[in-house]
């Protein structure tokens, strides 16, 4: 059984730029969540995907947008990067309640400067 | 909307030890679940145990154990026998049983074991 595996682990970007980050889902769950965790706070929940389609989104900007396919992975695309983007981004995946709790991965660091 | 706190950014415990972290939450609602992960410095976040809050009797596994308090909105981790693998960020997370399926998370405790 596969876990849960984001690329790239640490990314460099400047204010302004787009950029875009991938997750592959643990084999059997259907649900991908992302969060984003800046330094010394807990995870804030992004938005989900169930089934190819947004199920919830967080308190975050139209400029954060995800995507998710057929066999489950997924991605998150932020654009026009600001200062403030910079976190540790974790993916997380469940089955479609998430009431066992979720499989996440190691994160993508991602510094803007 | 929903709240965590974690009110201990940092606790100690000597290896062998048991440690409690706290951890409070405010909802309107009956039905949701109560989960802590434990983030080590590899960043990868593992889930350490779950509670439903329908159910009164305290969540147990191995070593981790919770004492979940509905009333008073309570539900903190002990840890038996602390070993040095255990030091870690522990975070405490509130899952509604409807709408959204979003987590919320406290800010975390940053555990030490001390040798």
């Amino acid at each position: 059984e596969t876990g849960v595996t984001q690329s790239p682990t640490h990314l460099i970007k400047t204010r302004g730029q787009q950029v875009t980050l991938r997750c592959s889902s643990q084999s059997g769950h259907n649900t991908v969540s992302w969060y984003q965790q800046a330094l010394g706070q807990g995870p804030q929940f992004i938005f989900q995907y169930y089934r190819e389609e947004e199920n919830g989104r967080g308190n975050f900007p139209p400029r954060f947008s995800g995507l998710q396919f057929p066999n489950y992975s997924s991605e998150l695309n932020v654009n026009a990067l600001e200062l403030d983007d910079s976190a540790l981004y974790l993916c997380a995946s469940s089955l479609r309640t998430g009431n066992y709790g979720y499989t996440f991965g190691s994160g993508t660091r991602l510094t803007v400067v | 909307a929903q709240t965590v706190t974690q009110s201990q950014p940092e606790m100690s415990v000597q290896e062998a030890e048991t440690v409690t972290l706290s951890c409070t939450y405010d909802t309107s609602e009956s039905d949701y679940y109560l989960f802590w992960y434990k983030q080590p410095p590899s960043r990868q976040m593992i889930l350490v145990i779950r509670q439903e809050a329908y159910k009164q009797q305290n969540a147990t596994e191995n070593r981790f154990s919770v004492n979940f308090q509905k009333a008073a909105k309570s539900f903190s981790l002990k840890i038996s026998d602390s070993q040095l693998g255990d030091a870690a960020m522990y975070f405490c997370a509130y899952r509604s049983s409807s709408g959204t399926y979003k987590y919320i998370f406290g800010t975390g405790t940053r555990l030490k074991v001390l040798a």
